[in-house]
């Protein structure tokens, strides 16, 4: 079956790093995706990983490892907006998204 | 670039009645258009593909003939929830595919439906 995981909820403090991990089984491999999500709003695009490496964009970085399933997004100098739920997604072979729960991130000041 | 829109952004109707929502891409052709709906604190679940000009494809356990999605064009999709039930209370959210991407989805601002 097709499986995406990825921690339900975390907290972290105001100018700190947090890094959210995804981990996933699917069938076939054309990109992980993160996506940020506000209560209430549509998700809107952060990143998208095809190839192992680090991508780094701003404050945000993601990282793929496609041998071990796995990939992380990292948010540096957190700020109060980046509280929302962080989306994890594959496109399958047929480059249809597979879509993770959903990472509630809580930042505290 | 790449701008999605739906419409309306929030609709209330009673049982019984139906009700459609609209997903036009603005800037680009979409050739794929897509129709999540998302339960509160939920993540997105798909509920159907549609390619402009052909039937839709719905996703297991979607009802076809309660969520009509009509791809008439390569700007414009809907979708029709008809004899709408409260648990069909939801937020509706459309992507679409196209223009200089072939694997990224842009997501319109979603519709909040309640059914009363």
């Amino acid at each position: 079956g097709q499986n995406i995981d990825q921690p339900t909820e975390m907290t972290a403090t105001e100018g700190a790093i947090v890094q959210i991990n995804c981990t996933y089984q699917t069938s076939g491999f054309n990109g992980l995706f993160w996506y940020q999500q506000h209560a209430g709003e549509a998700p809107t695009f952060l990143s998208y990983n095809v190839l192992d490496g680090l991508e780094e964009k701003g404050r945000f970085s993601s990282f793929l490892s496609r041998s071990k399933g796995y990939s992380y997004l990292l948010l540096k100098e957190l700020q109060m907006k980046d509280s929302a739920s962080y989306l994890c997604a594959v496109a399958d072979s047929n480059y249809q998204l597979i879509w993770g729960a959903g990472t509630k991130l809580i930042i505290k000041p | 670039g790449a701008v999605v829109s739906q419409h309306p952004s929030w609709v209330i109707c009673k049982s019984g009645t139906s009700v459609k929502i609209e997903c036009r891409s603005l800037d680009f052709q979409a050739t794929t258009m897509f129709w999540y709906r998302q339960f509160p604190k939920k993540s997105l679940m798909l509920m159907a593909t549609s390619n402009e000009g052909s039937k839709a494809t719905y996703e297991q356990g979607v009802e076809k003939d309660k969520f009509l999605i009509n791809h008439a064009s390569l700007t414009l999709s809907t979708l029709t929830v008809t004899s709408a039930h409260p648990e069909d209370s939801s937020f509706y959210i459309c992507s679409a595919r196209g223009g200089d991407s072939d694997y990224e989805q842009y997501f319109g601002p979603g519709t909040r439906l309640t059914v009363t």
